[in-house]
């Protein structure tokens, strides 16, 4: 059974930092792993797609990483803003077909 | 293309009620997935259907709460005699899914179901 966790639980940093988080799952045959953004109240925006063949996705300052072997993904945010301050998940997918989530990291980007 | 719609986006359901959230997935998917996020939670599947097919629902509670994707209209899920515990944020996703496992997965902004 696929269990996905999330490190650190919460994350404050100032603005203009880089940071990194961390997501680890325990069944390494995944198709894909996907990383959401969710706001306060709204619902889950996709940020990067990961398939099992790839190392890593870029996009923009976001920059995920997948070692499938190790069973880890890192979400890396270049020179954080505060827009950034949100709920960040991960999510792996394997043969069944549907995403299990971690419980997710809350990070907090000050001015 | 519009995106996942989910409706309503807000419910209010005395206990005992029943609970109706709609979803109607992006123009071309085919595979619509139900998740639940209870508070200070993480997401949970549900419920995994295709057009007139529930193909997975081993997050279903075994009672009261049901899932359709019917060949025409929303997916619908449905909650009967709500409880507190049921209240919620409920979510769809869909994903075009034509044979292929790696295809990327959309959310729906979700409807917060209250209980009172």
């Amino acid at each position: 059974k696929q269990e996905v966790t999330q490190i650190p639980a919460a994350l404050s940093v100032p603005e203009g930092e880089n940071l990194v988080l961390n997501c680890s799952f325990t069944d390494s045959a995944i198709y894909n792993l996907q990383w959401f953004r969710q706001d306060p109240g709204k619902g889950l925006t996709s940020l990067l797609l990961i398939q099992s063949s790839q190392r890593e996705q870029t996009s923009g300052r976001l920059n995920a990483s997948l070692d499938k072997s190790s069973g880890r993904s890192t979400l890396y945010i270049a020179a954080s803003q505060p827009g950034d301050s949100a709920t960040y998940l991960c999510a792996a997918c394997g043969a069944t077909n549907k995403l299990i989530f971690g419980t997710g990291t809350l990070l907090a980007v000050q001015p | 293309n519009a995106g996942v719609m989910q409706n309503p986006r807000h419910l209010v359901r005395r206990r005992g009620q029943e609970a109706r959230l709609r979803c109607s997935p992006m123009k071309g998917h085919s595979h619509v997935y139900w998740y639940r996020q209870l508070p200070e939670e993480g997401l949970k599947f549900m419920v995994y259907l295709q057009k007139e097919n529930i193909i997975d629902e081993s997050g279903m509670p075994k009672e009261r709460f049901s899932a359709e994707f019917p060949k025409e209209g929303p997916s619908i899920l449905r909650i009967q005699q709500v409880v507190r515990g049921d209240s919620a944020a409920y979510f769809c996703a869909s994903s075009p899914q034509d044979g292929r496992m790696n295809t990327e997965a959309f959310f729906g902004q979700g409807t917060r179901l209250t209980v009172v």
